[in-house]
């Protein structure tokens, strides 16, 4: 499978845990983002890496939030202390021209309970 | 801010008809526009895009039609099978993000 893959497909956590997601865009493709979405909503941006560097970030999110693409390759989007409000479907999703043809991954659909 | 937005939350088509999906925009400077489609429990596929240098743009049984003077794209699906059921969102692109619509359900009837 070629195509942007998440990981976990799923994560249940207790509030105030602290999770991560894990995200493998296309290979060839430099630029990748995070996007979050609830029931019946559109996705809404996170953030956005060019190679290893994160260029844009929502104001969304908030300090607890952290994402990082270390290598220009794969990226986590970690959350502290998590809070009931944070769960939702988060998307990654990967391009090979800024902004333009994004290839979504099947998402990490987080509870906290 | 500068949104893009969906007539109809809801479309009920029959089997074998084809289907549009309407999408207004705001942003009169927006060059870019991308249809999604999004089954349960799935990310958005990507279906279409279409530059604001055209206004009609062709693939697979889909057709997107842009009218920049009223700011409106449309999503046109021929002969509609159960498997187009999924919600549909339309996408505009801004300087390094797409703002979203809230999305058309897009049922079929046997």
């Amino acid at each position: 499978d070629t195509g942007v893959s998440q990981d976990p497909r799923h994560k249940i956590t207790k509030r105030g845990q602290n999770v991560t997601f894990r995200c493998d865009p296309i290979s060839e493709h430099n630029r990748l983002y995070w996007y979050r979405q609830t029931l019946g909503q559109g996705p809404e941006f996170l953030t956005y890496f060019q190679n290893e560097a994160q260029l844009e970030k929502s104001r969304l999110l908030s300090d607890r939030f952290s994402a990082e693409r270390p290598k220009g390759s794969f990226s986590t989007l970690e959350i502290q202390r998590t809070e009931q409000g944070d769960s939702a479907m988060y998307l990654c999703a990967s391009s090979l021209l800024p902004n333009e043809k994004l290839f979504f991954g099947s998402g990490t659909q987080l509870s906290v309970l | 801010g500068e949104s893009v937005g969906l007539h109809l939350p809801t479309l009920s088509v029959q089997e074998g008809d084809n289907s549009i999906i309407n999408c207004a925009y705001s942003n009169s400077a927006s060059d870019y526009f991308i249809w999604y489609k999004q089954e349960s429990g799935k990310g958005p596929q990507f279906i279409i895009d279409i530059r604001s240098n055209m206004d009609k743009r062709q693939g697979q049984r889909v057709t997107v039609l842009l009218n920049k003077t009223v700011k409106h794209l449309s999503l046109q699906i021929a002969a509609t099978q159960p498997g187009d059921s999924a919600v549909y969102f339309c996408a505009e692109a801004g300087d390094y993000q797409l703002i979203w619509g809230a999305g058309t359900k897009l049922i079929i009837k046997p």
